[in-house]
C-alpha cells in the first residue's frame, strides 16, 4: 500500500468554480501534511501546511481528518493561474528518516475560461 | 524564505558520461538535503536522504553506487550520475531542510537528457 494516495484527476473547471482534493495516508503516526504545487516542468512550490484545527490563506482552505487519515483542498473561485499539479505530501516520523516526505501523485487541474 | 539553488538547470550528454549536480542551500544551513528524481506525468520519488559530513541513505531500488551523493557541508551537497544511460532522464530536484525539520524547500530542478 503507498504511503500518500492522492485523486487522480485531471479536474477541468470553470473559472469561479470551487474544486476539493483529497488525499490519503496510511501511517497514522504521521505529524506533518503540507500541500504544494507544481507548476509544469518546474519544481513544487509549498502552497500550506495543514494543521489540525484547519487553516485558511485567502481562497484556499486545507483540513486535517486524522480519524479516517486524510487530508484536503479546497481552492474556491478559482483562477486561470490557479492551473498547475496539486501534490499533498506527509512527513515520515521513524527513526533515521526523520523529515522525510512521502508525496502523492499529484491532482492536475486546469481552470478554463 | 529559504533559497535553494540547483546547478545545472538542464544538461545533455551521452550515454556512458558521468554527470555531476549541484543543491546548495543559499541562506539557511541545511542539516539535511533530499534528492528527487520526477519522471513524466510522475509524482516525486525520492532516491536519497543525505545528512551533513554521514553517508546518505537511498531508498529500496536506488543503486548508490550509480547515484554518489556527497554532503560535505550544511550549504551543498552533489549527486552525481555516473554512467549515465537514457533511461536516467528525468528531472531530478533536490530539497533541504534545516530550521524545521519537517519543512523541505526545493531548488529548481535539473532537466537532464541522456543520448
Amino acid at each position: 500500500r503507498k504511503e500518500v494516495e492522492q485523486d487522480p484527476g485531471p479536474f477541468n473547471v470553470p473559472e469561479g468554480a470551487t474544486v476539493a482534493f483529497n488525499c490519503t495516508y496510511s501511517n497514522s503516526a504521521s505529524q506533518s501534511f503540507f500541500w504544494y504545487r507544481q507548476d509544469c516542468r518546474k519544481e513544487p512550490k509549498l502552497l500550506m501546511s495543514v494543521y489540525s484545527s484547519g487553516n485558511e490563506d485567502g481562497r484556499f482552505t486545507a483540513q486535517l481528518n486524522r480519524a479516517s487519515q486524510y487530508i484536503s483542498l479546497l481552492i474556491r473561485d478559482s483562477k486561470l493561474s490557479d492551473s498547475a499539479t496539486y501534490l499533498c505530501a506527509v512527513n515520515a516520523d521513524r527513526g533515521s528518516t526523520l523529515g522525510r516526505l512521502y508525496f502523492g501523485r499529484g491532482t492536475q487541474l486546469t481552470v478554463w475560461p | 524564505g529559504a533559497v535553494v539553488s540547483q546547478h545545472p538547470s538542464w544538461v545533455i550528454c551521452k550515454s556512458g558520461t558521468s554527470v555531476k549536480i549541484e543543491c546548495r542551500s543559499l541562506d539557511f544551513q541545511a542539516t539535511t538535503m533530499f534528492w528527487y528524481r520526477q519522471f513524466p506525468k510522475q509524482s516525486l520519488m525520492l532516491m536519497a536522504t543525505s545528512n551533513e559530513g554521514s553517508k546518505a541513505t537511498y531508498e529500496q531500488g536506488v543503486e548508490k553506487d550509480k547515484f554518489l551523493i556527497n554532503h560535505a557541508s550544511l550549504t551543498l551537497s552533489t549527486l552525481t550520475v555516473t554512467s549515465a544511460h537514457p533511461e536516467d532522464s528525468s528531472f531530478y530536484i533536490c530539497s533541504a531542510s534545516g530550521r524545521a525539520v519537517y519543512e523541505q524547500f526545493f531548488g529548481p530542478g535539473t532537466r537532464l537528457t541522456v543520448l
